[in-house]
């Protein structure tokens, strides 16, 4: 199985400031079709966790634009360009290029100094 | 617009078996994949396996195999996993997630079920 890491593990911010997650697999990411599956979820305090990324840099349907994706092969970033008090929760990658069998991140922790 | 509605919390006895659901309303079941994720209080995201309806045919992580079986009713576009020999360390929120294709599609977990705990205790 790939197995992905992320770092930090957590990640105080200050509202209205950055805040950027790493995300590394340990084989490349890229499909044979030519895609990399690799996906950004959101998971806010008591809720299942919600899509934000997909294909490494596309927005889901309804996420605000401060957030972006980035990278290729093993090396991956999620940014939030202006931290929202909304924003606190767990951001894990994951990747689906070995689907069926998919693999997610530790999770980072994002939360307010 | 899709939504994933699960069985309610279920509170087991070690050895036994626990069977959750997850009903698809609002679009299309068969032809996506249905994927079963848990997570353990506070802990990550751990996918158990996954069954695409129009197929039928089910996939499970390593970890899980022999314990798990994940299968689908067309009819009432509902899926089900099923977790035996339940012990302590099987303690989470277990959640069905529908996965959106690969190649022109997202190739990611679209659409999330609200979450079944499932508590194991004697």
């Amino acid at each position: 199985d790939i197995v992905m890491t992320q770092t930090p593990l957590s990640s105080p911010v200050t509202l209205g400031q950055p805040a950027s997650i790493s995300c590394r697999s340990s084989q490349s990411l890229v499909h044979s079709d030519g895609n990399t599956y690799l996906s950004w979820l959101q998971q806010r305090p008591g809720q299942p966790p919600r899509l934000l990324i997909y294909k490494i840099s596309n927005r889901f349907s309804g996420v605000p634009d401060r957030f972006s994706g980035s990278g290729a092969g093993t090396d991956f970033t999620l940014k939030i360009s202006r931290v929202e008090a909304e924003d606190v929760g767990v951001y894990y990658c994951m990747q689906a290029t070995q689907f069926p069998h998919v693999t997610f991140g530790q999770g980072t922790k994002v939360e307010i100094k | 617009q899709v939504q994933l509605v699960q069985s309610g919390a279920e509170v087991k006895k070690p050895g036994s078996s626990v069977k959750v659901s997850c009903k698809a309303s609002g679009g299309t079941f068969s032809s996506y994949a249905i994927s079963w994720v848990r997570q353990a209080p506070g802990q990550g995201l751990e996918w158990m396996g996954g069954i695409i309806p129009i197929f039928g045919t089910a996939n499970y992580a390593q970890k899980f195999q022999g314990r798990v079986t994940i299968t689908t009713d067309e009819s009432t576009s509902t899926a089900y996993m099923e977790l035996s020999s339940l012990r302590s360390e099987d303690t989470a929120v277990y959640y069905c997630a529908r996965f959106h294709g690969m190649a022109t599609m997202e190739g990611a977990f679209d659409i999330w079920g609200q979450g079944t705990m499932v508590t194991v205790s004697s």
